[in-house]
């Protein structure tokens, strides 16, 4: 079974700080696939990013970085110099590759507020 | 702009009606699903079609009937709901089932079952 767990529900940080989002997986796959989601007050889920699980780069995109590491099975985000239209609820998210496991599990979620 | 629309996106309804939601894709996805959001829970999938055929029924209700006419609509039909079933309705699309392919969302349809 594949689980993931986003333990913290809701952060608030001021703008300009820089907030890390945890996540953590569990699977018993070795070739799965990891996402990371962004869903606004206006609803729709908005694709970040995606990571296999054999590619252990860290990514950067603009103020967005992502730290992968299969040794703790955790896939953080981090926003650096948050901004107020940072604020949104953060899913992370977990597919496999045979069956079921294809579909997305996703995490609880993470309330961002940024605080101007 | 993700390229999936759905409609309406505000429903109120008695558990009495009988009502339909509509998802549409514009991507040329082969892949749809159906997603329940309720407050404080996990995104919960309910189905997924896979050119057109239905390959996953999360144990949902029959009080919910998804249909797919082809690969570029999806519909869930909806019947004597229970007021727990007031929830954020997303639709998605994929490339195909494989779980390598990211989803797209829609915006989702805000249910209200009174």
């Amino acid at each position: 079974a594949q689980k993931v767990t986003q333990a913290q529900t809701e952060i608030s940080v001021v703008e300009k700080e820089d907030v890390t989002l945890d996540c953590v997986y569990e699977t018993r796959d070795t070739t799965y696939y990891l996402f990371w989601y962004k869903q606004p007050p206006s609803g729709e889920l908005v694709f970040l990013i995606r990571r296999n699980s054999f590619d252990e780069q860290n990514e950067i995109s603009g103020r967005y970085s992502w730290n992968f590491q299969k040794s703790t099975s955790s896939f953080n985000f981090t926003i650096t110099a948050s901004q107020v239209v940072d604020s949104a609820v953060y899913f992370c998210a977990l597919s496999g590759i045979r069956g079921s496991a294809r579909q997305l599990t996703f995490g609880s979620g993470t309330q961002l507020t940024v605080l101007p | 702009e993700t390229g999936v629309t759905q409609t309406p996106r505000h429903l109120v309804m008695g558990m009495t009606n009988k009502k339909s939601l509509k998802c549409e894709q514009h991507l040329g996805h082969n892949a749809m699903y159906w997603y329940k959001q309720s407050a404080k829970k996990p995104l919960e999938l309910m189905f997924v079609y896979n050119f057109k055929e239905q390959t996953e029924n999360n144990s949902v209700p029959s009080r919910f009937s998804p249909e797919c006419p082809n690969s570029s609509h999806l519909f869930l039909h909806l019947h004597t709901l229970q007021p727990e079933d007031s929830a954020l309705y997303l639709c998605a699309s994929s490339q195909t089932t494989s779980g390598l392919n990211e989803q797209f969302f829609g915006p989702g349809t805000r249910l209200t079952v009174l």
